[in-house]
Formats: C-alpha cells, structure tokens, sequence
C-alpha cells in the first residue's frame, strides 16, 4: 500500500495568513494527488484533483502543486471558514490511502 | 443538486451484521462508480470498497475483504454495504461517495454519514 504523509500534524495562523501543508508518498504517484477539507461532524469537502486542479466552485486561495512524491496545499490569505483538517489522498494505486491529516486551527 | 443520504447505522455486537443504504439523486447514478469511505472516531479517513456503474466490478480494502459486500441497485439509485463479522475496529463513521470522472479514483460527493458502533 502507498502511505501518504502530512506535515505538520498540526498548525496555527491568522485570518489573512499564509499556509502550506505537505504531503509525501511512500513511492512515485505521478500527480495522482487529491485534497480534501473537513470541518468537524462533517463530511470531507473535494478541494483539489490531480495535484494542482481546483474543484469546480473552491475558492482561488487554495492552490496545490507537486509531483512523484511530494505534493503541497497553500492557502493564501486565510479566511475564518478555513480553519479545518485537511487530506491529501492519492488515487494512483488501490488501495486509495489517506494521509494522517493536518489539523489547521486560528491562532 | 447532487446529494448522498446514508441510512441503516446503529449499534451492533461483535459478530454481528448491518446494512448501509446509500441514497443518490441529483444526477445519473447508474453512470458513476461509487465508494465507501470510513472514519473512525476521532481518527482519519479510510477507502473501504467500491463497485463499477453496472455493478459488476467491486473491490474491497484487505481490512474487510470477505466480510463486506458492496452492492447497488441503479433501478433504485441506491449502494450499499452488507456488514458481516463487525469488530470493534469497525466502529465509524460509513460515507458513500461518488468517483469523480474527471479524476478516476478521487471523491467528488460525500453523503453526511452513516455512524456504525461495534461493542457489546
């Protein structure tokens, strides 16, 4: 199975901040590379395909970028709806992994 | 609008057996692959199973291969997951979720969730 790693587990910033999250595989995922918001008792919410596309409807403050094996999720100019958890989740291989989760809270 | 509507969570013993029922509307089910993805309490997101348009291709992560049976019925626009042999590490949250076409593999919808509780 493939392991997807995030980094940090979790972090803190401010309205109007900056943010990047990390994401890397355990082997080379291409750009096989998907990014998820949650809020808490909610479902994930689809934010990025194919490492760097932006699903339809998601804000233009959320980028994403890498390939192979290593992959990141900014946030430019945080809004207080922002503040979540955050997956990466690759869809290279079955099974289709998860990493950990990166918790962002306000500071 | 799309939309996903589980049903049939509950608290079973272990051992025991349960029937999630995924309902779908809003777009063209019988065309999508769909999923089952599982969350523990306070835990991360796990891929559990997923099943092809015509229901005639699944496949199941190796933590419940045998155990679980995804199905649908597209007469219904429904999917869902027979639960056999529940532990407690089965204990989560079940979503169903749509594959997103543009992007094989990856989950375009959620439904809200269904709660599955495996104790004695």
């Amino acid at each position: 199975d493939i392991q997807l790693t995030q980094s940090p587990s979790s972090l803190s910033a401010s309205v109007g901040g900056r943010v990047t999250i990390t994401c890397r595989a355990s082997q080379n995922i291409s750009s096989y590379l998907n990014w998820y918001q949650q809020k808490p008792g909610k479902a994930p919410k689809f934010l990025i395909y194919a490492s760097s596309s932006l699903q339809f409807g998601v804000p233009s403050r959320f980028s994403g970028s890498g390939s192979g094996t290593d992959f990141t999720l900014t946030i430019s100019s945080l809004q207080p709806e922002d503040f979540a958890t955050y997956y990466c989740q690759q869809s290279y291989s079955n099974p289709y992994t998860f990493g950990q989760g990166t918790k962002l809270e306000i500071k | 609008e799309v939309q996903l509507v589980e049903s049939g969570g509950g608290l079973v013993q272990p051992g025991g057996s349960l029937r999630l029922s995924c309902a779908a509307s809003g777009f063209t089910f019988s065309n999508y692959w769909m999923h089952w993805v599982r969350q523990a309490p306070g835990k991360g997101l796990m891929w559990v199973s997923h099943i092809n348009g015509d229901g005639t291709s699944t496949t199941y992560a190796d933590s419940v291969r045998g155990r679980f049976t995804i199905s649908r019925d597209n007469a219904k626009n429904s999917l869902y997951l027979q639960m056999n042999s529940l532990r407690a590490e089965d204990t989560a949250a079940y979503y169903c979720a749509r594959d997103f076409p543009r992007s094989a593999w990856s989950f375009d919808y959620w439904g809200q969730g269904a709660l599955v509780t495996v104790s004695s």
